[in-house]
Formats: C-alpha cells, structure tokens, sequence
C-alpha cells in the first residue's frame, strides 16, 4: 500500500524557522512534491524533489532522502501568512506513465504566532 | 504558468439531485485530470483518475455510478455527483497535469453542500 505520514499540527513564531517532517512508503518513487493550501483554498505548489539533497528557493527549502523515505520542507523568517496546510505529496509511477498521480499526506497544520 | 478553472465554486443543492462540476485546462491540454475529495481538517483524497477519451479510473472505495466522470476533450473533464447526499458534502479538487510536465496544477476547488 501506500502510506505518507505527516504531523498534523505544528506551532511556530513569527519571524522564527520551522521544519515539517514527512516520511513515506510507496509502491514505486518518482518524485515528491510540497503544496501549501490556505484554508478553503486549492493547493498551490512549493517544491518538487526527485534526487537527494536540498532544493532552495527564496525563504523555502525542501529536502529529500530517497533511502530513508524521508522530505522536510524548511520554511524561514515565518510570517503570518504561512499559517496555512502543507501537504507532501509523492508519484509513485513516472511522469509518462498512464497510471501516474500524487498520492497525498494527511498535511500539516501550521499556525504562526506573532 | 499553466492555469486550470474550475466551475462552478460553490454549490448548494438538495438530496437526491444530481450536480455537474467542470475542470478546464484554460492554456494547455491535459492528458490526464484527476478528481479529489477533501472534508474539514482532511488531506486530498483522491477519487479518480481520467484519461482523454478513455474511461476514468476509480480508486478503492469510490462508487463509479455515484460519481461519474467524462473527460471528453483534451481540455475539460466534468464530475458529476449522482442522487447527491449530505454526506457527500465537501470539497472537490480537480488538477490537470500537462502533456510534458511534471506534477500537476489543481483548480480553485467546488465546495458542494447537499441538504
């Protein structure tokens, strides 16, 4: 089966640093994908991994390990409006394949508090 | 960017009436939509998976006769919610996923209440 675990909730401070773990199991890998969404909102994309290591972009950075199963996305200098849900999302078939889609985490709640 | 619209956002309909919900790629065509479910505080489910032409392929769980799915161009694919209950309230997503891209570009999201 295919399982993507995820904290369902994490508290941080305006201003300060916060990581949100996600570990997954899946049936095939091609690639892992970070979405924030505001509530009532769609997700809009973050960050897309598919090799090891880290990917930078401006005050968000998303990591991945392919042999432990294991992402985190790093969010910097938090402000209030990255309280929002952020869903890690993995392909287990390639991109040109027919069966290919994104299985999703349960997401992570993140509240930021001034 | 590649942007996907979805119509209608709200809807409010009473139990037993069926309700359309459409998904267009407006500036691409896409191979493959995908439909998802998502109630409070959940993460995206997803229900299926269609292919242009083709007929949709339901995951585990989900009833095909009770959520039916055409994707009949390139460019739209539309849900429909058969004998709509209020348990089938929530939230639908469709994303659609381009010929040559990598992951997917959702829609704004139905938010459908059955009473």
């Amino acid at each position: 089966g295919q399982n993507i675990d995820q904290p369902t909730e994490m508290t941080a401070t305006e201003g300060a640093i916060v990581q949100i773990n996600c570990t997954y199991q899946t049936s095939g890998f091609n690639g892992l994908f970070w979405y924030q969404q505001h509530a009532g909102e769609a997700p809009t994309f973050l960050s897309y991994n598919v090799l090891d290591g880290l990917e930078e972009k401006g005050r968000f950075s998303s990591f991945l390990s392919r042999s432990k199963g294991y992402s985190y996305l790093l969010l910097k200098e938090l402000q209030m409006k990255d309280s929002a849900s952020y869903l890690c999302a993995v392909s287990p078939s390639r991109w040109m394949d027919s069966s290919y889609k994104l299985i999703f985490g349960s997401g992570t709640r993140l509240l930021v508090r001034p | 960017g590649a942007v996907v619209s979805q119509h209608p956002s709200w809807v409010i309909c009473k139990s037993g009436t069926s309700v359309k919900i459409e998904c267009r790629s407006l500036d691409f065509q896409a191979t493959t939509m995908f439909w998802y479910r998502q109630f409070p505080k959940q993460s995206l489910m997803l229900m299926a998976t269609s292919n242009e032409g083709s007929k949709a392929t339901y995951e585990q769980g989900v009833e095909k006769d009770k959520f039916l799915i055409n994707h009949a161009s390139l460019t739209l694919s539309t849900l429909t919610v058969t004998s709509a209950h209020p348990e089938d309230s929530s939230f639908y997503i469709c994303s659609a996923r381009r010929q040559s891209g990598l992951g997917a570009f959702f829609g704004q999201g139905t938010r459908l209440t059955v009473v």
